[in-house]
């Protein structure tokens, strides 16, 4: 079955203890994203990748990082998460090398930071 | 302030009605998108319509685009209980790298 997977799905955490979720899509897209979602702020990009080894910020990367070592997976890492990244995360994924694609999403993963 | 703006921002209606929103956008598009997302679970594409066309159906989903006025709208014929989910315009940028939500409508469909 096509799809993007994400974990974990839940994670509570604490300020500034290091996390990573995780994400792979088995289509063998060329593009992947991240996005978070807010009340109120809607879905907000945060890093994109077009492919292997080519990684650009999105709108709110602050305090993110990203990583395409594979076409597969892409990984969010936040170094030291803060209460503001408190947030529900979707990973999408995305094939071909135009817009005309829809975007397939993971499940989310809803992370409290304390 | 957001590229796709959506008007209502909550819609409750009974099973068998219609449902309908509008989303507006600002700036220039290749397509416009939309995609439905169950609460707190991953968004769903529903239907793609391209800049040159204006009417899209895809079995009870009818979408319209006039780039004239930089609007759509998503009709849902003969709404079902299972309907109840928000609703997302989203435009991606010409590179295709990004694509930006609107706000969304809430739509609860009663049995």
């Amino acid at each position: 079955e096509a799809q993007v997977t994400q974990n974990p799905r839940y994670l509570i955490t604490v300020t500034g203890k290091k996390l990573t979720v995780t994400c792979s899509q088995n289509m063998n897209h060329e593009y992947m994203s991240w996005y978070r979602q807010d009340p109120g702020l809607g879905l907000r990009q945060i890093y994109y990748s077009m492919n292997v080894e080519v990684t650009d910020k999105g709108d709110v990367p602050e305090g993110y990082k990203v990583s395409r070592k594979e076409k597969r997976n892409f990984p969010l890492i936040l170094e030291s998460p803060s209460p503001n990244q408190t947030s529900l995360y979707f990973c999408a994924s995305r094939g071909g090398g135009t817009s005309y694609n829809e975007q397939f999403f993971g499940p989310g993963t809803r992370l409290t930071v304390l | 302030s957001q590229q796709g703006e959506e008007d209502p921002q909550a819609l409750s209606i009974q099973e068998g009605e219609n449902a309908t929103m509008n989303c507006s956008y600002k700036t220039s598009i290749n397509n416009l998108q939309w995609y439905r997302q169950n609460s707190g679970r991953g968004l769903v594409h529903l239907i793609l319509i391209r800049s040159n066309e204006r009417e899209k159906h895809s079995g009870r989903l009818r979408v319209t685009l006039d780039t004239s006025k930089k609007s759509s709208s998503l009709l849902i014929t003969a709404s079902r209980a299972a309907d109840t989910a928000s609703y997302f315009c989203a435009t991606p940028s010409p590179a295709g790298n990004k694509l930006t939500f609107g706000g969304g409508t809430r739509v609860l469909v009663k049995p």
